[in-house]
């Protein structure tokens, strides 16, 4: 099946430092593809859809100018925690959309620990 | 309002057995309903996908149902094993958009 990946698997920062997360569609181009924030014990939080070429849609509450997301090509999205917090401290999840058959598939997770 | 409902919450069962998780939605549009297996630290993965005509389908020891008309799905899982050990998410599509419940944790014990 469709392979997406995500890296790192995890991070640890400090306080006021910015993190960057990839998420990669290895074999199928995503149009659009998505990030989830997931707590403990908790489902799948939608944060924003990232559409190639133009700027993503964020869920409410989520704030876009903390958590930058582009989404440059077709096979890639980034999306960059700015001046992280230990309340950012999560498991944040991608997903890419496979526009021929219409499936989405999520990424491994990328654990946040902020310090 | 898009809900999901997943049951139960959590379920321990021994090697070998079977299990049921339950689910119920309130989902307009409908579009599909998916079921996941998402291991601890790790992003689901797909085990059944089915359509508004489909009523089952099966992955291996997975089984999904369906049922329309009164919005329900199963996953039955037949001969448990420790490797089955995860959440069980549900998740319905509606026009594009996903929306997911709560997932069952299921723990499998030797």
């Amino acid at each position: 099946g469709a392979v997406v990946s995500q890296h790192p698997s995890r991070v640890i920062c400090k306080s006021g430092t910015s993190v960057k997360i990839e998420c990669r569609s290895l074999d199928f181009q995503a149009t659009t593809m998505f990030w989830y924030r997931q707590f403990p014990k908790k489902s799948l939080m939608l944060m924003a859809t990232s559409n190639e070429g133009s700027k993503a849609t964020y869920e409410q509450g989520v704030e876009k100018d903390k958590f930058l997301i582009n989404h440059a090509s077709l096979t890639l999205s980034t999306l960059t925690v700015t001046s992280a917090h230990p309340e950012d401290s999560s498991f944040y999840i991608c997903s890419a959309r496979d526009e021929l058959y219409y499936e989405q598939y999520f990424g491994p997770g990328t654990r946040l620990t902020v310090t | 309002k898009n809900q999901v409902e997943q049951s139960p919450q959590s379920l321990i069962i021994l090697e070998g057995k079977n299990c049921t998780l339950q689910c119920n939605y309130t989902v307009s549009p409908f579009s599909n309903l998916r079921w996941y297996k998402q291991d601890t630290g790790r992003g689901p993965v797909s085990l059944t996908i089915m359509t508004f005509s489909e009523n089952t389908k099966s992955n291996g020891r997975y089984t999904a149902t369906l049922d329309a008309d009164t919005k329900q799905s199963s996953l039955h899982i037949t001969a448990s094993q420790l490797s089955d050990s995860a959440s069980y998410i549900c998740v319905v599509s509606a026009g594009g958009n996903l929306i997911f419940g709560k997932g069952t944790k299921l723990s499998v014990k030797p």
